[in-house]
C-alpha cells in the first residue's frame, strides 16, 4: 500500500543555516505530494505541494521537487529563521479519486536564534 | 473564508462523560476528516466522508467512538463514554474531492483531557 517515510527529528539549527528534511514514499500510479506545517498550538497548514513528476513547489522560501526516480520529496530552505520553528510533515495524496491523505510521522525543527 | 470552524476548542470532562465536538467544513467542500493528535501515537485518521456518506472508519478506536454528518456544512464526532486515555488533540479537516489534487484544509483543533 501507500507509505510515507519521513526525517525522524528533532532537528536543531541555528538562524541562517540550510534545511533539508527528507521525505520518501512508497505508491502506486502517481500521487499527490504536500508538505504540511504545524505551528505550536495550531493545526496543520498546508505549506506546498506538488502533483507530477519534476513539479517544484515553493512556499514561504521552502521548496520540494517531486522526483519520481528516487521516489522522493525532500523539503529544503536556504536560510531558516527562528519563526520557522514547528512540526513539518511529508504526505501523499490518492492519484485517484480516493480523498485519503497519507501523513508521514512528522519532524520536529527548533531553531536558534 | 472563515476556513473550518471547531468547537469547543477546549473541553475538560470527567471519566464517564459523553463528549460531542463539532465540526464546520469550508463551504463548498465534500470531504470531510477526523483525526486524532497525541504524542505517542501522532496524527491518525478516525473516519472521513465523502459527500456526507462515511467511507472508512477503520480507524475509530472502539465502539466509544462515532460520527456523523448530517449535511454538507456540519460534522459531529462523540464519544460515550469518555476514557482518560481519550485525551488529545481532535482535528477537522476538509477538502474538495474533484479530480488528482486533494489537499486538506485543517481546523484550529479541540483540546480535549478527560480526567
Amino acid at each position: 500500500g501507500n507509505s510515507v517515510t519521513q526525517m525522524e527529528g528533532p532537528v536543531t539549527l541555528s538562524e541562517e543555516a540550510f534545511l533539508t528534511i527528507n521525505c520518501t514514499y512508497t505508491a502506486t500510479g502517481y500521487p499527490s505530494l504536500f508538505w504540511y506545517v504545524q505551528y505550536p498550538g495550531e493545526g496543520l497548514q498546508l505549506l506546498l505541494k506538488a502533483t507530477k513528476a519534476d513539479d517544484k513547489g515553493s512556499n514561504k522560501g521552502f521548496e520540494a521537487t517531486y522526483r519520481k526516480e528516487t521516489t522522493s520529496f525532500h523539503l529544503e530552505k536556504g536560510s531558516v529563521q527562528v519563526s520557522d520553528s514547528a512540526v513539518y510533515f511529508c504526505a501523499l495524496g490518492g492519484s485517484s479519486s480516493a480523498s485519503k491523505i497519507i501523513f508521514g510521522s512528522g519532524t520536529r525543527l527548533s531553531i536558534r536564534p | 473564508d472563515a476556513g473550518v470552524i471547531q468547537s469547543p476548542r477546549h473541553e475538560v470532562t470527567e471519566m464517564g462523560q459523553e463528549v460531542t465536538l463539532r465540526c464546520k467544513p469550508i463551504s463548498g467542500h465534500n470531504s470531510l476528516f477526523w483525526y486524532r493528535q497525541t504524542m505517542m501515537r501522532g496524527l491518525e485518521l478516525l473516519i472521513y466522508f465523502n459527500n456526507n456518506v462515511p467511507i472508512d472508519d477503520s480507524g475509530m478506536p472502539e465502539d466509544r467512538f462515532s460520527a456523523k454528518m448530517p449535511n454538507a456544512s456540519f460534522s459531529t464526532l462523540k464519544i460515550q463514554p469518555s476514557e482518560p486515555r481519550d485525551s488529545a488533540v481532535y482535528f477537522c479537516a476538509s477538502s474538495l474531492l474533484a479530480g488528482k489534487v486533494n489537499e486538506q484544509y485543517f481546523g484550529p483543533g479541540t483540546r480535549l483531557t478527560v480526567t
